[in-house]
């Protein structure tokens, strides 16, 4: 079963505007990751926060954490054409990831 | 260093057929996972070792599915008597830190039951 749902969907925006992309989980976490895939292969790790932070940067991405609403959000500044790939959340509940369905993001040139 | 690597890339098997798919861990990396991804889903969680023991197979959908990891490197994922829901690509992972850290993800290996 899958833990975190992804909204939206999918996304599609023009090259230089800024991408959001939400995660909602259900299940008290010690941390959340996001990774990102490009044509349905293998998965790259791009942040985790934990529990206990609010807020991480990293590059042009910046991740939020809400524990007492369970939801993330992922905000990639400035896009790139090289972007668009499809975005997963994923929460550890015991000794594994609990993946969303993921957002599919365009990046149109 | 070499990432994660898993052989084939591509399999394509008769329904009722045997496969094994093969994932080289990152070398030193004492944890291993296999994640199943269907078209348009995330990955689910299949098998997590810790070293040469299955710490966690409650991923597993039924007993077609078993996964060793004998040396505490090298895994294989077999699948008896594949049936054409079992097409997906299977995605196996390491790490250092155990499951609340980065995994490193291979490449996959799409099965294709016909």
């Amino acid at each position: 079963s899958q833990q975190g749902e992804e909204d939206p969907q999918a996304l599609s925006i023009q090259e230089g505007e800024n991408a959001t992309m939400n995660c909602s989980y259900k299940t008290s976490i010690n941390n959340l990751q996001w990774y990102r895939q490009n044509s349905g292969r293998g998965l790259v790790h791009l942040i985790l926060i934990r529990s206990n932070e609010r807020e991480k940067h990293s590059g042009r991405l910046r991740v939020t954490l809400d524990t007492s609403k369970k939801s993330s959000s992922l905000l990639i500044t400035a896009s790139r054409a090289a972007d668009t790939a499809s975005y997963f959340c994923a929460t550890d509940s015991s000794y594994k990831l609990i993946f969303g369905s993921g957002t599919r993001l365009l990046v149109r040139p | 260093g070499a990432g994660v690597s898993q052989t084939p890339s591509n399999k394509v098997t008769e329904k009722g057929k045997y496969v094994e798919l093969r994932c080289d861990p990152i070398s030193g990396h004492t944890a291993l996972y296999w994640y199943r991804q269907s078209l348009g889903q995330g990955p689910e969680f299949l098998i997590y070792f810790q070293g040469t023991g299955a710490a966690d197979d409650s991923g597993l959908p039924n007993d077609r599915f078993f996964a060793v990891r004998p040396e505490g490197s090298v895994s294989t994922l077999k699948i008896q008597r594949t049936e054409r829901g079992d097409s997906a690509v299977y995605l196996c992972a390491s790490s250092l830190a155990g499951p609340q850290g980065e995994q490193y993800f291979g490449p996959g290996t799409r099965l294709t039951v016909t």
